[in-house]
């Protein structure tokens, strides 16, 4: 079983809907959790991270948390074609200092 | 505020040769440094955890002879590839933490390898 497990795709979805990208991990001691965009040929950028069991809003973007289900999700509100991308699902492992694990990714594509 | 660099940006060799990649933090003191390598369609894959002054710590599978770091300040850390091969082709990307937050990585732009 992978450490984090993504859902690799593709996701489409209408521009102006709800995009819900998931993500579920296995070390139930996992403190934080992050997501990251990234475009292609580009590195990284970090959208949110959460640490705690419930929601954490950032604009058109929302972190989910449940940590009993291992589990969290971004929803993406209002989806725009310039959020097409490759979202990646990244976890602190428990006991891995500031070392992150990357899920496979989930690329998004948000049609006009 | 917290910018990482990494030079070169494209680089193309030849099998058998070796490359050297910078990565730097521009305006913070880096405790840390991460080197990832992300093939084609495919995640980042963590290949060391680099802090100053000491050696590097390699994750299972990567070969620490073939993958030469060396961080050697708080603002630079090197990736040298040696004896490169097309295998070795790659999207190499850095990460740099001033501390010991996860939530505190700052990733550079990435450097892309090809092997002749």
């Amino acid at each position: 079983q992978k450490e984090v497990e993504q859902n690799s795709g593709p996701l489409s979805v209408p521009e102006g809907a709800i995009a819900s990208l998931n993500c579920t991990y296995s070390d139930r001691g996992s403190q934080s959790f992050f997501w990251y965009r990234q475009y292609s040929g580009k590195s990284p950028e970090l959208i949110m991270f959460i640490y705690s069991n419930g929601d954490k809003e950032d604009g058109r973007f929302t972190a989910q948390l449940n940590k009993a289900s291992q589990y969290v999700s971004l929803l993406i509100r209002d989806s725009q074609p310039s959020d097409s991308a490759t979202y990646l699902c990244a976890v602190n492992l428990n006991n891995a200092g500031n070392m992150l694990t990357f899920g496979g990714g989930t690329r998004l594509m948000v049609k006009p | 505020g917290a910018v990482v660099s990494q030079h070169p940006s494209r680089v193309i060799c030849k099998s058998g040769t070796s490359v050297k990649i910078e990565c730097r933090s521009l305006d913070f003191q880096a405790t840390t440094m991460f080197w990832y390598r992300q093939f084609p369609k495919k995640s980042l894959m963590l290949m060391a955890t680099s802090n100053e002054g000491s050696k590097a710590t390699y994750e299972q599978g990567v070969e620490k002879d073939k993958f030469l770091i060396n961080h050697a300040s708080l603002t630079l850390s090197t990736l040298t590839v040696t004896s490169a091969h097309p295998e070795d082709s790659s999207f190499y990307i850095c990460s740099a933490a001033p501390g010991t937050n996860a939530d505190e990585q700052y990733f550079g732009p990435g450097t892309r390898l090809t092997v002749t």
